[in-house]
């Protein structure tokens, strides 16, 4: 079946870039999205691409992707401590109906 | 600006138990899905609901059962907790290909 893979954990200084990296097997994924769960709260969506896209920038985020790889990366620009969050990887393609598969998650720590 | 809205926010059970958590949405969104979150796992499917009258078992449905009460309203019941089940549970609705998540329930199954 369908499987999305990602680091569980990144740690980088305040001020420096994030490079969060996700790996998926659908190749018939439509939509590729980047999720963030802050404690205690449920996901919300911070950006998502259409799979005939290559590159999508939005302020101080940068979405990569590789299709012929099959590999997702999500940019964080300026990493600030209130970026510290988890940071999920997810996929829907056109098979898969109604059904979106989530990465495990990326524990990111920012170190002021 | 409530979004999606689950009650309870936490809840402990002991094994055999039954209970319901309850979701609400004030987005108009015809689908509804409910979701498990566990330690170094993804987000599972358990239920949706793609629109009002319809429900399908998603990943993860043993054990579950829901009701999609009207366009608002998606309930998940456990009808006989086990301690398998102890996890974070997000309902979430949607609109076209983005997905909006309530704030979630701790369960705890002892």
């Amino acid at each position: 079946g369908e499987d999305v893979e990602q680091s569980l954990f990144l740690s980088v200084r305040e001020g420096d870039s994030s490079v969060i990296n996700c790996t998926y097997t659908d190749s018939s994924s439509t939509y590729l999205y980047w999720y963030k769960q802050e404690p205690g709260a449920g996901l919300q969506l911070l950006t998502y691409i259409f799979s005939n896209m290559d590159m999508k920038q939005d302020q101080r985020l940068t979405v990569l992707l590789n299709k012929k790889d099959k590999h997702l990366s999500l940019r964080i620009a300026d990493t600030q401590t209130g970026d510290s969050a988890i940071y999920f990887c997810a996929e829907k393609g056109d098979t898969g109906g109604f059904k979106t598969i989530f990465g495990a998650g990326t524990r990111l720590f920012v170190k002021a | 600006n409530a979004g999606v809205t689950q009650t309870p926010k936490f809840q402990v059970l002991k094994t055999g138990q039954s209970m319901t958590l309850q979701c609400a949405q004030d987005m108009n969104h015809n689908s509804m899905y409910w979701y498990r979150q566990d330690p170094g796992m993804g987000l599972r499917l358990i239920y949706y609901s793609a629109s009002e009258g319809t429900t399908d078992k998603g990943e993860v449905p043993n054990g579950y059962n829901v009701s999609r009460l009207n366009k608002r309203e998606f309930s998940l019941r456990l009808e006989s907790a086990a301690p398998s089940q102890t996890s974070v549970y997000f309902c979430a609705s949607s609109r076209g290909e983005k997905l909006f998540f309530g704030s979630g329930t701790q369960l705890s199954v002892l």
